[in-house]
C-alpha cells in the first residue's frame, strides 16, 4: 500500500540557518510527490512537486526539495530560514490507483526562532 | 478573487442535527475534493468529483453525502451529526491529471456540542 512518512513532529531552526523537513515514501511505480504548507486557520498551499526529471526541484518562497529514489525520500529544504516560514508542512504522494488520490504524511511543524 | 471558497467558515451545532457545507472554485478546474482534518492535523480524503462524476468515495459513513451540481461547485451534506464529526473540512480543486497540484479552501471548522 502507498504511504508517506514524516518522521519528525517538529523541527526547530534559528532564523538564517538552513532547514530540512524530512519525508519518505512507499509507492508502487513512479512516485508523484508534493509538498504543501499550512498556516494557522488557512488551507494548504502548494509549494512544489516532483514528477520526473531533475532530482532537485525548486518551488515557491525559496523552498526546494531533493528526490532520492534509492532512499525513497523527498526532503524539503531551504538555504536560509525566515521566521515567517514557521508553519505546518505536509508531504504527499499520489497513490497508484486510477483515481490518483493524494496520501498525506502526518505533518511536520516548523518553528523558526529569531 | 478567492480561488476556492467555502461557506460557512465556522459551524457550531448540536448532535443529531443536519448541516451542509458549500464549496465553489473559480479556477476552471474539473476535479474537486473534500478532505477531513482531525484535531491532530491528520488530513484524509473523503470524496472527489471529476466533471460532476464521483471518482473517490473513501470509507466514510453514509451520513455524509456529497453533491456536485456543476464543475465549479461541490457541497457536503451531513445528516445526524455526531461528536466525532467535529473537525475541519477542506474543499480543494485541481485540473485532471496526476501531476496537477490541488488548491485548497480555508476550511470549515465544525464543532458539535
Amino acid at each position: 500500500a502507498q504511504s508517506v512518512a514524516q518522521p519528525e513532529d517538529q523541527v526547530n531552526v534559528a532564523e538564517g540557518n538552513p532547514l530540512t523537513v524530512k519525508c519518505t515514501y512507499s509507492v508502487s511505480g513512479n512516485p508523484y510527490l508534493f509538498w504543501y504548507v499550512q498556516y494557522p486557520n488557512r488551507g494548504l498551499q502548494f509549494l512544489l512537486k516532483y514528477i520526473t526529471g531533475d532530482n532537485l526541484v525548486k518551488g515557491s518562497y525559496g523552498f526546494e526539495a531533493e528526490f532520492n529514489k534509492s532512499q525513497t525520500s523527498f526532503h524539503l529544504k531551504k538555504p536560509s530560514a525566515l521566521v515567517s516560514d514557521s508553519a505546518l508542512y505536509f508531504c504527499a504522494v499520489r497513490d497508484g490507483s486510477n483515481t490518483g488520490k493524494l496520501i498525506f504524511g502526518q505533518g511536520t511543524t516548523l518553528q523558526v526562532k529569531p | 478573487d478567492t480561488a476556492v471558497s467555502q461557506t460557512p467558515k465556522y459551524l457550531v451545532t448540536q448532535m443529531g442535527n443536519d448541516k451542509s457545507i458549500k464549496c465553489e472554485q473559480n479556477l476552471g478546474h474539473d476535479t474537486m475534493y473534500w478532505y477531513k482534518q482531525d484535531s491532530k492535523k491528520f488530513l484524509k480524503i473523503m470524496f472527489s468529483y471529476n466533471n460532476k462524476e464521483l471518482i473517490i468515495n473513501e470509507t466514510v459513513p453514509n451520513r455524509f453525502s456529497p453533491k456536485s451540481p456543476d464543475k465549479a461547485h461541490l457541497n457536503l451534506h451531513i445528516n445526524s451529526l455526531e461528536l466525532g464529526d467535529s473537525a475541519v473540512y477542506f474543499c480543494a480543486s485541481s485540473r485532471t491529471g496526476y501531476n496537477q497540484p490541488q488548491h485548497f479552501g480555508d476550511g470549515t471548522r465544525l464543532s458539535i456540542l
